[in-house]
């Protein structure tokens, strides 16, 4: 597709479960970063890969939370023993160049919305 | 946890009306970017400013990067029922480097018709 394409799109998870999020870059994209928005909130950072390497993953809130990008394309995001706080909707975006870049900002997709039972 | 100061929190305004929202930080910012998200859907990208005082516009928007590098504002003129949604402001702080993106906490756009 022509966008940055995730699924699922929602995701229901019981407390103590793990689940795995994927994200599709669109094409040919070096950069790929993840982001979590709680409701109501603005989207916060979670960890930034430059093609396989992760580069920054200073916002993941805990060690439950682990992300890969292992062929420097598709990204999975991991989120083991789940919990209620946990849940939001988890945002993948990725832009042509380096993030340092100007002018080459990145591309959302739609997200994951993540309930957390 | 938010870094930003994003106002109004929301907006009831009649169509044809003019819009004015800002965002403010305590910290210095080397970009800033205004982004709109609509239910169900990802943040879009609106408009980028990456020099204190520059002035861009987009259509019927307009935002401007503080001189101060603290604060940044976006107009929308002629609102349109369309343009309906949440307004992020979101910025790059020079300490944190580029990888990393603070969003400010929105503010709901009503258009009434």
């Amino acid at each position: 597709g022509a966008g940055v394409s995730q699924s699922p799109r929602y995701k229901v998870a019981k407390r103590g479960q793990d689940v795995a999020l994927r994200c599709d870059p669109i094409s040919g994209h070096v950069s790929l970063f993840w982001y979590q928005q709680a409701l109501g909130q603005g989207p916060e950072f979670l960890t930034y890969f430059q093609n396989e390497a992760q580069l920054d993953k200073s916002g993941l809130p805990s060690d439950r939370f682990f992300a890969e990008r292992p062929e420097g394309s598709v990204s999975t995001l991991k989120i083991q023993r789940t919990q209620q706080e946990d849940s939001a909707v988890y945002l993948c975006a990725s832009s042509l160049g380096r993030a340092q870049w100007r002018n080459s900002e990145a591309f959302f997709g739609q997200g994951t919305r993540l309930t957390v039972v | 946890g938010q870094q930003l100061n994003q106002s109004p929190q929301s907006m009831f305004i009649q169509e044809g009306e003019d819009v004015s929202m800002n965002c403010t930080s305590s910290s210095i910012f080397n970009t800033w970017l205004w982004y709109k998200q609509e239910p169900g859907e990802g943040p879009v990208l609106l408009i980028a400013l990456y020099k204190a005082g520059e002035l861009t516009s987009n259509g019927r928007l307009t935002a401007q990067f503080g001189i101060t590098r603290k604060d940044s504002f976006l107009n929308i003129s002629a609102s349109i029922p369309s343009d309906v949604g949440i307004y992020f402001c979101a910025g790059r702080r020079i300490e944190t480097g580029a990888n990393n993106l603070f969003f400010g906490t929105g503010t709901r756009l009503t258009v009434i018709p």
